[in-house]
């Protein structure tokens, strides 16, 4: 199937550092997006991409859909405790009727307070 | 306002046994999934669902099966449940193929002894 190389696989940082991790495809994408997990819950999404070369914001939070359309960096500054968790890329490419999601290993991430 | 709720929440089941896991949406979405969270593999795809009535396979369908019989459900079963389909299992649902419209439950956390 394909693949999304996310990295880092984990993340400890103090309170207060920025973060950035990044996804990489073989495969060109339509939409990325980025998910956060919290423990015992399901995914959130955080920032969906839509445009090659877009760059989107929501709070702390900025996404980029690469210009080659086969990769996504989402950075965090500031970093605060409740952004402990697994972040997830995903990708979705139009397919005629099976535009399924397909999602990336996750980067743990740690805050040091 | 529930949103995506799957029960049961934990099961632990002996290997051959079989169970069925609920997922409901409150919400009309047309679209309904199922994923498998294993550690460090992000989440994969088992069986979708297109609208009522339809499933289709997703990227790891085997020893799987699923039900739509009615819009706002979806089922999962495991007819004869392996240790290797020990996993956390996430249904999601969207309005439409549009991943930005994805909608996760909790999860449910099963273990095959």
């Amino acid at each position: 199937g394909q693949q999304l190389n996310q990295s880092p696989q984990s993340m400890f940082i103090q309170e207060g550092e920025d973060v950035s991790m990044n996804c990489t495809s073989s495969s060109i994408f339509n939409t990325w997006l980025w998910y956060k997990q919290d423990p015992g819950e399901g995914p959130v999404l955080l920032i969906a991409l839509y445009k090659a070369g877009e760059l989107t914001s929501n709070g702390r939070l900025t996404a980029q859909f690469g210009i080659t359309r086969k990769d996504s960096f989402l950075n965090i500054s500031a970093s605060i405790p409740s952004d402990v968790g697994i972040y997830f890329c995903a990708g979705q490419r139009l397919q005629g009727g099976s535009e399924k999601l397909v999602f990336g290993k996750g980067t743990k991430l740690t805050v040091n307070p | 306002n529930a949103g995506v709720t799957q029960t049961p929440k934990f099961r632990v089941l002996k290997t051959g046994q079989s169970m069925t896991l609920l997922c409901a949406q409150d919400m009309n979405h047309e679209y309904m999934y199922w994923y498998r969270q294993d550690p460090g593999m992000g989440l994969r795809l088992i069986h979708y669902s297109v609208g009522e009535g339809t499933t289709a396979k997703g990227e790891v369908p085997d020893g799987y099966n699923v039900s739509r019989l009615k819009k706002q459900n979806f089922l999962l079963g495991l007819e004869s449940a392996a240790p290797s389909q020990t996993s956390v299992y996430f249904c999601a649902s969207s309005p439409t193929w549009d991943a930005y419209g994805y909608t996760f439950g909790s999860g449910t956390r099963l273990t095959v002894v």
